[in-house]
């Protein structure tokens, strides 16, 4: 079982709509939940970090955790053409971050 | 501030040469990661890194592969008698605390073997 799992899509939205992007992880002792943007060719850039149950808000985005479920999501709101980019969950687990292997996003205009 | 740097960007290597991947952190930044990302494949973890210790090096591969982080200087990630499959774009990140902290990363190193 993969420790950090993402759909891989790609999801497809049109440029205004939000865009909601899931992930779950396996290992319960995790406390770091990230949430990183990577363009083609790119290097990953860290958008949203979150450690408590709950939502957290900054500008467009909002991260989302539960960890009973095991669960953590991204939403972007407006989502704009420029958001097309394939969009990295990343768990702590031990002394390394996991990364899901992304779910790409393609914002239509 | 200067982000986490890293080079060269491109390296090209032929099969059984040695290829060494640089890495400075952030300003401020003591712990530094490496990380790997082979084409169409998520980013796995190789090695974590504090001043002249190896913290965890639970993701590198057990032979050709070595990684340092000198008291001077930038960290260096070391493959000796590359080969074809190690290809790859090669990242290093860097963070204030450890791995439960946010990692911030470089532009990479993109290495091609021949």
């Amino acid at each position: 079982q993969k420790e950090v799992e993402q759909n891989s899509g790609p999801l497809s939205v049109p440029e205004g709509a939000i865009a909601s992007l899931n992930c779950t992880y396996s290992d319960r002792g995790s406390q770091s939940f990230f949430w990183y943007r990577q363009y083609s060719g790119k290097s990953p850039e860290l958008i949203m970090s979150i450690y408590s149950n709950g939502d957290k808000e900054d500008g467009r985005f909002t991260a989302q955790l539960n960890k009973a479920s095991q669960y953590v999501s991204l939403l972007i709101r407006d989502s704009q053409p420029s958001d097309s980019a394939t969009y990295l969950c990343a768990v702590n687990v031990g002394r390394a971050l996991t990364f899901g292997s992304g779910t790409r996003l393609q914002v239509q205009p | 501030n200067a982000g986490v740097m890293q080079n060269p960007r491109h390296l090209v290597r032929r099969r059984g040469q040695e290829a060494r991947l640089r890495c400075s952190p952030m300003k401020g930044h003591s712990h530094v990661y490496w990380y790997r990302q082979l084409p169409e494949e998520g980013l796995k973890f190789m090695v974590y890194l504090q001043k002249e210790n190896i913290i965890d090096e639970s993701g590198m591969p057990k032979e050709r592969f070595s990684a340092e982080f000198p008291k001077e200087g930038p960290s260096i990630l070391r493959i000796q008698q590359v080969v074809r499959g190690d290809s790859a774009a090669y990242f290093c990140a860097s963070s204030k605390r450890g791995a439960d902290y946010e990692q911030y990363f470089g532009p990479g190193t993109r290495l091609t073997v021949t």
